[in-house]
Protein backbone atom coordinates (compact mmCIF):
# COMPACT_ATOMS: atom_id res chain seq x y z
CA UNK A 1 0.00 0.00 0.00
CA UNK A 2 0.92 3.67 -0.65
CA UNK A 3 0.18 6.89 0.74
CA UNK A 4 1.62 10.31 1.24
CA UNK A 5 1.53 12.86 4.16
CA UNK A 6 1.90 16.55 3.32
CA UNK A 7 2.89 17.66 6.82
CA UNK A 8 1.34 21.51 6.06
CA UNK A 9 -2.08 22.60 4.85
CA UNK A 10 -0.99 26.01 4.42
CA UNK A 11 2.07 27.60 4.32
CA UNK A 12 2.99 31.39 3.82
CA UNK A 13 6.02 33.11 2.66
CA UNK A 14 7.23 36.72 1.44
CA UNK A 15 8.11 37.26 -1.90
CA UNK A 16 11.61 36.98 -2.43
CA UNK A 17 12.32 34.26 0.70
CA UNK A 18 13.03 31.18 0.22
CA UNK A 19 9.80 28.14 0.29
CA UNK A 20 9.93 24.45 1.84
CA UNK A 21 6.58 22.16 1.56
CA UNK A 22 7.32 19.02 3.41
CA UNK A 23 6.05 15.46 2.19
CA UNK A 24 6.39 12.20 3.32
CA UNK A 25 5.22 9.31 2.07
CA UNK A 26 5.37 5.58 2.60
CA UNK A 27 5.59 2.51 -0.13
CA UNK A 28 5.75 -1.29 -0.40
CA UNK A 29 7.89 -0.77 -3.89
CA UNK A 30 10.24 1.65 -5.57
CA UNK A 31 8.22 4.26 -6.18
CA UNK A 32 7.86 7.16 -8.30
CA UNK A 33 7.38 10.51 -6.93
CA UNK A 34 5.88 13.72 -8.01
CA UNK A 35 4.69 17.52 -7.24
CA UNK A 36 1.84 18.88 -8.98
CA UNK A 37 0.76 22.32 -9.04
CA UNK A 38 -2.79 23.73 -9.26
CA UNK A 39 -3.58 27.35 -9.95
CA UNK A 40 -7.03 28.93 -8.56
CA UNK A 41 -9.73 26.95 -11.36
CA UNK A 42 -7.30 25.38 -13.24
CA UNK A 43 -5.83 21.83 -13.60
CA UNK A 44 -3.41 20.40 -12.05
CA UNK A 45 0.43 20.80 -13.96
CA UNK A 46 3.35 18.70 -13.31
CA UNK A 47 6.25 20.37 -11.41
CA UNK A 48 8.43 17.88 -11.44
CA UNK A 49 9.14 13.63 -10.55
CA UNK A 50 11.46 11.24 -8.88
CA UNK A 51 12.20 8.24 -10.72
CA UNK A 52 15.46 6.49 -9.32
CA UNK A 53 17.94 8.42 -11.25
CA UNK A 54 19.40 11.19 -9.62
CA UNK A 55 18.24 12.04 -5.83
CA UNK A 56 17.55 15.66 -6.33
CA UNK A 57 15.25 16.61 -8.62
CA UNK A 58 14.68 20.23 -10.92
CA UNK A 59 11.38 20.89 -12.03
CA UNK A 60 10.10 23.94 -13.39
CA UNK A 61 10.05 27.99 -12.30
CA UNK A 62 13.05 26.99 -10.29
CA UNK A 63 11.36 24.39 -7.86
CA UNK A 64 13.20 21.54 -6.71
CA UNK A 65 12.64 18.36 -4.62
CA UNK A 66 15.46 15.82 -2.89
CA UNK A 67 14.15 12.45 -2.51
CA UNK A 68 16.10 10.93 0.89
CA UNK A 69 14.68 7.13 0.84
CA UNK A 70 16.14 7.23 4.93
CA UNK A 71 13.84 9.65 6.00
CA UNK A 72 11.08 8.81 3.72
CA UNK A 73 10.22 12.53 2.72
CA UNK A 74 10.49 14.17 -0.66
CA UNK A 75 10.13 18.15 -0.03
CA UNK A 76 9.68 20.98 -2.62
CA UNK A 77 11.90 23.98 -2.10
CA UNK A 78 12.06 27.06 -4.11
CA UNK A 79 15.19 29.77 -3.06
CA UNK A 80 13.18 32.85 -4.09
CA UNK A 81 9.44 32.79 -3.89
CA UNK A 82 7.67 34.91 -6.32
CA UNK A 83 4.16 36.41 -6.18
CA UNK A 84 3.40 33.69 -9.41
CA UNK A 85 4.20 30.59 -6.77
CA UNK A 86 0.83 31.35 -4.75
CA UNK A 87 -1.10 28.04 -5.52
CA UNK A 88 -2.21 24.55 -4.37
CA UNK A 89 0.87 22.07 -4.14
CA UNK A 90 0.19 17.91 -4.18
CA UNK A 91 2.51 15.38 -3.43
CA UNK A 92 2.11 12.55 -5.34
CA UNK A 93 3.08 8.75 -5.00
CA UNK A 94 3.06 6.22 -7.89
CA UNK A 95 3.42 2.75 -6.63
CA UNK A 96 2.73 -0.46 -9.04
CA UNK A 97 3.55 -2.59 -6.33
CA UNK A 98 2.71 -6.16 -7.49
CA UNK A 99 -0.28 -5.26 -9.28
CA UNK A 100 1.19 -2.97 -11.78
CA UNK A 101 -1.48 -0.28 -10.99
CA UNK A 102 -0.17 2.88 -12.72
CA UNK A 103 -2.65 5.05 -10.15
CA UNK A 104 -1.48 7.81 -8.37
CA UNK A 105 -2.07 8.35 -4.82
CA UNK A 106 -2.05 12.19 -3.90
CA UNK A 107 -1.59 13.89 -1.15
CA UNK A 108 -3.96 16.55 0.63
CA UNK A 109 -2.35 19.52 -0.95
CA UNK A 110 -0.67 22.44 0.94
CA UNK A 111 -1.78 25.95 0.11
CA UNK A 112 1.06 27.77 -0.21
CA UNK A 113 0.30 31.96 -0.12
CA UNK A 114 3.00 35.08 -1.01
CA UNK A 115 3.15 37.96 0.50
CA UNK A 116 4.06 40.82 -0.86
CA UNK B 1 0.13 19.25 -28.61
CA UNK B 2 -3.22 20.16 -27.60
CA UNK B 3 -2.83 18.57 -24.23
CA UNK B 4 -5.89 16.78 -22.80
CA UNK B 5 -9.12 17.97 -23.64
CA UNK B 6 -12.30 17.89 -21.03
CA UNK B 7 -15.86 19.28 -21.70
CA UNK B 8 -17.80 20.98 -20.98
CA UNK B 9 -15.66 22.95 -18.61
CA UNK B 10 -18.71 24.37 -16.16
CA UNK B 11 -21.75 22.07 -16.18
CA UNK B 12 -24.94 22.93 -13.76
CA UNK B 13 -27.78 20.68 -14.11
CA UNK B 14 -30.75 19.48 -11.33
CA UNK B 15 -30.79 16.63 -8.91
CA UNK B 16 -32.19 13.71 -11.14
CA UNK B 17 -31.00 14.61 -13.97
CA UNK B 18 -28.12 12.75 -16.41
CA UNK B 19 -24.67 14.10 -16.89
CA UNK B 20 -22.37 13.02 -18.99
CA UNK B 21 -18.49 14.27 -18.99
CA UNK B 22 -16.03 13.76 -21.73
CA UNK B 23 -12.40 13.48 -22.30
CA UNK B 24 -10.22 13.45 -25.36
CA UNK B 25 -6.38 12.31 -24.11
CA UNK B 26 -2.73 13.53 -25.28
CA UNK B 27 -2.70 11.32 -28.79
CA UNK B 28 -0.69 8.40 -28.41
CA UNK B 29 -0.92 8.37 -24.69
CA UNK B 30 -2.77 4.38 -23.96
CA UNK B 31 -3.60 4.89 -20.10
CA UNK B 32 -7.03 7.25 -18.73
CA UNK B 33 -7.86 8.44 -15.60
CA UNK B 34 -10.72 10.09 -14.38
CA UNK B 35 -10.28 11.87 -10.86
CA UNK B 36 -12.86 13.73 -8.74
CA UNK B 37 -11.76 16.39 -6.54
CA UNK B 38 -14.03 17.72 -3.50
CA UNK B 39 -13.00 19.85 -1.09
CA UNK B 40 -13.98 17.12 1.63
CA UNK B 41 -11.99 14.31 0.06
CA UNK B 42 -9.45 15.75 -2.20
CA UNK B 43 -8.53 14.15 -5.14
CA UNK B 44 -9.64 10.57 -5.68
CA UNK B 45 -8.73 8.42 -8.62
CA UNK B 46 -12.33 7.15 -10.01
CA UNK B 47 -11.39 4.69 -12.79
CA UNK B 48 -8.71 4.26 -15.08
CA UNK B 49 -8.71 2.67 -18.43
CA UNK B 50 -4.96 0.73 -20.27
CA UNK B 51 -5.39 0.24 -23.64
CA UNK B 52 -9.33 1.17 -23.75
CA UNK B 53 -9.88 -1.72 -20.96
CA UNK B 54 -10.66 -0.43 -17.60
CA UNK B 55 -8.20 -2.21 -15.50
CA UNK B 56 -9.71 -0.76 -11.79
CA UNK B 57 -12.87 1.31 -11.07
CA UNK B 58 -12.94 0.76 -7.80
CA UNK B 59 -12.70 4.19 -6.64
CA UNK B 60 -16.15 4.45 -8.50
CA UNK B 61 -18.43 5.83 -6.43
CA UNK B 62 -21.38 3.69 -6.84
CA UNK B 63 -23.70 2.58 -9.69
CA UNK B 64 -25.16 5.94 -10.52
CA UNK B 65 -21.53 6.14 -12.10
CA UNK B 66 -20.17 4.50 -15.24
CA UNK B 67 -17.28 5.24 -17.62
CA UNK B 68 -16.59 4.04 -20.92
CA UNK B 69 -13.41 4.60 -23.36
CA UNK B 70 -14.89 2.99 -26.68
CA UNK B 71 -11.50 4.00 -28.80
CA UNK B 72 -7.74 5.11 -27.85
CA UNK B 73 -9.27 9.35 -28.21
CA UNK B 74 -11.95 9.51 -26.56
CA UNK B 75 -13.70 8.62 -22.97
CA UNK B 76 -16.82 9.27 -21.26
CA UNK B 77 -17.58 9.52 -17.18
CA UNK B 78 -21.76 9.11 -16.90
CA UNK B 79 -23.66 10.31 -14.05
CA UNK B 80 -27.61 8.66 -13.70
CA UNK B 81 -29.05 10.13 -11.67
CA UNK B 82 -27.40 12.89 -10.55
CA UNK B 83 -27.37 13.78 -6.93
CA UNK B 84 -25.94 17.36 -5.33
CA UNK B 85 -23.72 15.25 -3.46
CA UNK B 86 -22.07 14.38 -7.02
CA UNK B 87 -20.58 18.29 -7.16
CA UNK B 88 -16.87 18.38 -7.61
CA UNK B 89 -14.56 18.88 -10.40
CA UNK B 90 -13.72 16.29 -12.22
CA UNK B 91 -10.43 15.91 -14.03
CA UNK B 92 -9.21 13.47 -16.18
CA UNK B 93 -5.66 12.30 -17.29
CA UNK B 94 -3.93 10.37 -19.46
CA UNK B 95 0.09 8.79 -19.88
CA UNK B 96 2.04 7.20 -21.86
CA UNK B 97 3.43 3.67 -19.93
CA UNK B 98 6.71 3.70 -22.71
CA UNK B 99 10.12 3.53 -20.68
CA UNK B 100 10.42 7.05 -21.25
CA UNK B 101 7.93 8.97 -19.62
CA UNK B 102 7.00 6.40 -16.99
CA UNK B 103 3.86 7.16 -15.25
CA UNK B 104 3.86 10.66 -15.34
CA UNK B 105 -0.33 11.80 -16.48
CA UNK B 106 -0.64 14.70 -17.54
CA UNK B 107 -3.97 16.65 -16.37
CA UNK B 108 -7.08 18.41 -18.54
CA UNK B 109 -8.28 21.59 -17.06
CA UNK B 110 -11.36 19.84 -15.31
CA UNK B 111 -15.24 20.05 -15.44
CA UNK B 112 -16.38 21.42 -12.86
CA UNK B 113 -19.92 19.78 -11.68
CA UNK B 114 -23.24 21.44 -9.75
CA UNK B 115 -25.62 19.35 -8.77
CA UNK B 116 -28.38 21.40 -7.53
Amino acid sequence: AQSVTQLDSHVSVSEGTPVLLRCNYSSSYSPSLFWYVQHPNKGLQLLLKYTSAATLVKGINGFEAEFKKSETSFHLTKPSAHMSDAAEYFCVVSDPGDTGRRALTFGSGTRLQVQP
Amino acid sequence: DAGVIQSPRHEVTEMGQEVTLRCKPISGHNSLFWYRQTMMRGLELLIYFNNNVPIDDSGMPEDRFSAKMPNASFSTLKIQPSEPRDSAVYFCASSSTDRTSQETQYFGPGTRLLVL
